[in-house]
């Protein structure tokens, strides 16, 4: 079954740049279907971050827009997020999660089991 | 601020049914997912689209949708089922995504 899998730094300085990667198994990112990262503040609800779509078209929060990148690696099999500037707001578990491409199914399914990264100096 | 209202905190005695509601103007236009989530855990799909569920979701969990207004009802609710419950649908300009802030649900 497909599996995702977020690593990247758990700790990142103040206006520093937050980079995170999501590994994608049994099942070839190319082949299709949008892939999206997801945040959530300690204690917090979910906030969505942006998504890709297998082509390269991304879509991103409006709040976030100015401060993130989302890219795709096909020959790694893997997403990966960039979020810069970050101050200790951005300190949250942020998961990625495959994401259907029809408005009738664009639901987030299945989820990696998120990574926390936490913004100090 | 989310573009998806829920209750923060709903309750229902063992055994009966509770409704979750989400409320939102671009719920008009398309479905609402739901999204089950335990303390350290991730979320977990329970319903999408109109009304289905992906393998392994008990059929006592339901979707529907009225007007600006999903609902995602629990009939015979469970020990097991005491979690954070979450929409999510596309916003009204349809090329972003937002979800609601969340309903805690407790099992008595």
């Amino acid at each position: 079954q497909v599996q995702l899998q977020e690593s990247g730094p758990g700790l990142v300085k103040p206006s520093e740049t937050l980079s995170l990667t999501c590994a994608v198994s049994g099942y070839s990112i190319s082949s299709g279907y949008y892939w999206g990262w997801i945040r959530q503040p300690p204690g917090k609800g979910l906030e969505w971050i942006g998504s890709i779509y297998h082509s390269g078209s991304t879509y991103y929060n409006p709040s976030l827009k100015s401060r993130v990148t989302i890219s795709v690696d096909t020959s790694k099999n893997q997403f990966s997020l960039k979020l810069s500037s970050v101050t200790a707001a951005d300190t949250a578990v942020y998961y990625c999660a495959r994401q259907g491409e029809d408005p009738i199914n664009d639901s987030f399914d299945p989820w990696g089991q998120g990574t926390l990264v936490t913004v100090s100096s | 601020s989310s573009e998806l209202t829920q209750d923060p905190a709903v309750s229902v005695a063992l055994g009966q049914t509770v409704r979750i509601t989400c409320q939102g103007d671009s719920l008009r236009s398309y479905y609402a997912s739901w999204y089950q989530q335990k303390p350290g855990q991730a979320p977990v799909l329970v319903i999408y689209g109109k009304n289905n569920r992906p393998s392994g979701i008990p059929d006592r969990f339901s979707g529907s949708s009225s007007g600006n207004t999903a609902s995602l009802t629990i009939t015979g609710a469970q020990a097991e089922d005491e979690a954070d419950y979450y929409c999510n649908s596309r916003d009204s300009s349809g090329n972003r995504w937002v979800f609601g802030g969340g309903t805690k649900l407790t099992v008595l």
